[in-house]
């Protein structure tokens, strides 16, 4: 069973605040997905990375992949009250037993106060 | 269009009451997907749909029954509810079932309330 470990869980920061988020797996991913949740709605997706050692950029957002596949990071820079929500990561497979199937991290809760 | 529509976006069933959920995308993806998630947790796979074939299955109850009338309708039949099947219920769809460097899109939800 693929396993990915997101933290942390929780994070209460102050606008104009950065933050990193954390998602690690003994497991390698085809590629890893970043989505964002609000409450009552289903999750968008962000950005998913593909090579390893990969690094994206979203305006204030920066993904990175790790260069084994196992691993990805979320920062964010100058949080803003609009970024807060729930960050899910997900890893996906290409084939053998798990095709078809995102593997979620257990999400991180991002409230960013005024 | 680039959205996936599921309708209603609220539901209140009895444990006796038969009941569907739709959900429609229009992107020509060929895989869809049915998650349930509870508050503040991470969606949970229940069932895949790959070129209108049921793919996966993950050992969901048979009071859900899912349906793929064709490559742009996927709808979840429910019947006989147990209150901790209570939640939102998430319709998502992508170009291919190996989700490799696609991502996925989902709808809004369901929200699913078993009284």
């Amino acid at each position: 069973t693929q396993l990915l470990e997101q933290s942390p869980q929780f994070l209460s920061i102050q606008e104009g605040e950065n933050l990193t988020v954390y998602c690690n797996s003994s497991s390698v991913f085809s590629s890893l997905q970043w989505y964002r949740q609000e409450p009552g709605e289903g999750p968008v997706l962000l950005v998913t990375v593909v090579t390893g050692g990969e690094v994206k950029k979203l305006k204030r957002l920066t993904f990175q992949f790790g260069d084994a596949r196992k691993d990805s990071s979320l920062h964010i820079t100058a949080a803003q009250t609009g970024d807060t929500g729930l960050y899910l990561c997900a890893g996906a497979n290409a084939g053998g037993t798990s095709y078809g199937k995102l593997t979620f991290g257990q999400g991180t809760i991002l409230t960013v106060h005024p | 269009d680039t959205e996936v529509t599921q309708t209603p976006k609220h539901l209140v069933m009895g444990m006796t009451n038969k009941k569907s959920l739709k959900c429609e995308q229009h992107m020509g993806h060929r895989a869809m997907y049915w998650y349930k998630q509870k508050a503040k947790k991470p969606p949970e796979l229940m069932f895949v749909y790959s070129y209108e074939k049921l793919s996966i299955n993950e050992s969901v109850p048979s009071r859900f029954s899912p349906e793929c009338p064709n490559s742009s309708l996927l709808n979840l039949h429910l019947h006989a509810l147990q209150p901790e099947d209570s939640a939102l219920y998430l319709c998502a769809s992508s170009p291919a079932a190996s989700g490799s460097n696609y991502g996925y899109t989902f709808g809004s939800g369901t929200r699913l309330t078993v009284v």
